[in-house]
């Protein structure tokens, strides 16, 4: 099976840099792409194709990849990035698969 | 601007049948792909089904043979109709415009609460 691993949480202080990997156990796939779920709200599209991002979406959020990890970065982190954070790829025998999530917490 | 709006969940009972709608504004469902992804309470996202702008339809394999996907030109809508419904169902539904060509959701609805439960 394709597996996305993401850690359950991440904790940063305000003003920090906060780091979320995703770790795929295959290679060969798509791009990974990131998205950002607030509580009670749906899902928003945060990268795509491991660094682009779509307009609206501050410089703040970044993407990137080596090897089988793939890595969101958020700068200057503001009370109001605490959020759920998934990592997602197309797989052309598993189709859509999404990491566990990430919950970053602001502290 | 691209809206999405998610209908018709509820409460159904083991082994019963609903059919979600999601009816899109700001672009044309037919040409473009279309995915619905669910979220159990609680738990992460889980990718459920896509349609081509083909007309060619793909499940996850925890869904396939009891749901299908599906759309009315005429309506600009999509549907996702759903038999056979277990607990493990349970879940918000949403709609999602999905890119042809790496495959993110880059639009999604509000979603719909499917509660399966006796």
């Amino acid at each position: 099976s394709l597996v996305l691993a993401q850690p359950p949480s991440v904790s940063v202080a305000p003003g920090m840099t906060a780091s979320i990997t995703c770790g795929k156990n295959n290679i060969g796939i798509r791009g990974v792409h990131w998205y950002q779920q607030k509580p009670g709200q749906a899902p928003v599209l945060l990268i795509y194709d491991d660094a682009d991002r779509p307009s609206g979406i501050p410089d703040r959020f970044a993407g990137s990849t080596s090897g089988n990890t793939a890595t969101l970065t958020i700068s200057r982190v503001e009370a109001g990035d605490e959020a759920d954070y998934y990592c997602q790829v197309w797989d052309s025998r598993y189709a859509g698969v999404f990491g566990g999530g990430t919950k970053l917490a602001v502290l | 601007e691209v809206f999405l709006v998610e209908s018709g969940g509820g409460l159904v009972q083991p082994g019963g049948s609903l059919r979600l709608s999601c009816a899109a504004s700001g672009f044309t469902v037919s040409t473009h792909y279309m995915s619905w992804v669910r979220q159990a309470p609680g738990k992460g996202l889980e990718w459920v089904s896509i349609l081509y702008s083909g007309g060619s339809p793909y499940y996850a394999d925890s869904v396939k043979g009891r749901f299908t996907i599906s759309r009315d030109n005429s309506k600009n809508t999509l549907y996702l109709q759903m038999n056979g419904l277990r607990v493990e169902d349970t879940a918000v539904y949403y709609c999602a415009k999905t890119d042809y060509n790496n495959y993110y959701f880059e639009d999604w609805g509000q979603g719909t609460l499917v509660t399966v439960s006796s």
